[in-house]
């Protein structure tokens, strides 16, 4: 079965400032999305960015952008330019191609200080 | 963009009885969805893949005559918690599968908190 791996159950960063939240993962398929979800204290899960194994390109989205080593099974989210409403928790994902199922990391809480 | 839905937002009720949470698709259609439980603090299980028109696949150790789920058309999912007990108090998120997407695309409903007392 597929594990993904947050490795930092915290982080704090400074408004403005720029965070990495880590994230590592174990599969033997070649083809496979990678996901970051922000959950507020909404707890509405929000996907942030997207990124598909086969793209050697890593994914962006405005302030957020991924750095995406698949031989090493990393996929790590940069939070550019932080802003106070960043704060949540966020989770990484891993999805088969083919397949339905998320299998979600433990979360990293993080904190944006003003 | 696509939104899902769920009914109530938050439920409390007594222990031993029946609470069925609603996951609605509202603007696509849906033949899978998904069944989510989240403890505090920590990271979503999957309970169970929704299937309209047949029954549902449970994970490992989820019971599945406690957990009924019924998905009667494209775009609606029901969860219904039988006999209730406190340990059943959990927050509830469903995901629905989008049929036209390529990318298999699911999105999440805001969450239903189950408080048994």
């Amino acid at each position: 079965a597929q594990t993904v791996t947050q490795s930092q159950p915290e982080m704090s960063v400074q408004e403005a400032e720029t965070v990495t939240l880590s994230c590592t993962y174990d599969t033997s398929e070649s083809d496979y999305y990678l996901f970051w979800y922000k959950q507020p204290p909404s707890r509405q899960m929000i996907l942030v960015i997207r990124q598909e194994a086969y793209k050697q390109q890593n994914a962006t989205e405005n302030r957020f952008s991924v750095n995406f080593q698949k031989a090493a099974k990393s996929f790590s989210l940069k939070i550019s330019d932080s802003q106070l409403g960043d704060a949540a928790m966020y989770f990484c994902a891993y999805r088969s191609a083919f397949g339905n199922q998320f299998y979600f990391g433990t979360g990293t809480s993080l904190t944006v200080i003003p | 963009g696509a939104v899902v839905s769920q009914h109530p937002s938050r439920v409390i009720c007594k222990s031993g009885t029946s609470v069925k949470i609603e996951c609605r698709s509202l603007d696509f259609q849906a033949t899978t969805m998904f069944w989510y439980r989240q403890f505090p603090k920590k990271s979503l299980m999957l309970m169970a893949t929704s299937n309209e028109g047949s029954k549902a696949t449970y994970e490992q150790g989820v019971e599945k005559d406690k957990f009924l789920i019924n998905h009667a058309s494209l775009t609606l999912s029901t969860l219904t918690v039988t006999s209730a007990h406190p340990e059943d108090s959990s927050f509830y998120i469903c995901s629905a599968r989008e049929d036209r997407s390529s990318y298999n695309e699911q999105f999440f409903g805001p969450g239903t908190r189950l408080t048994v007392l």
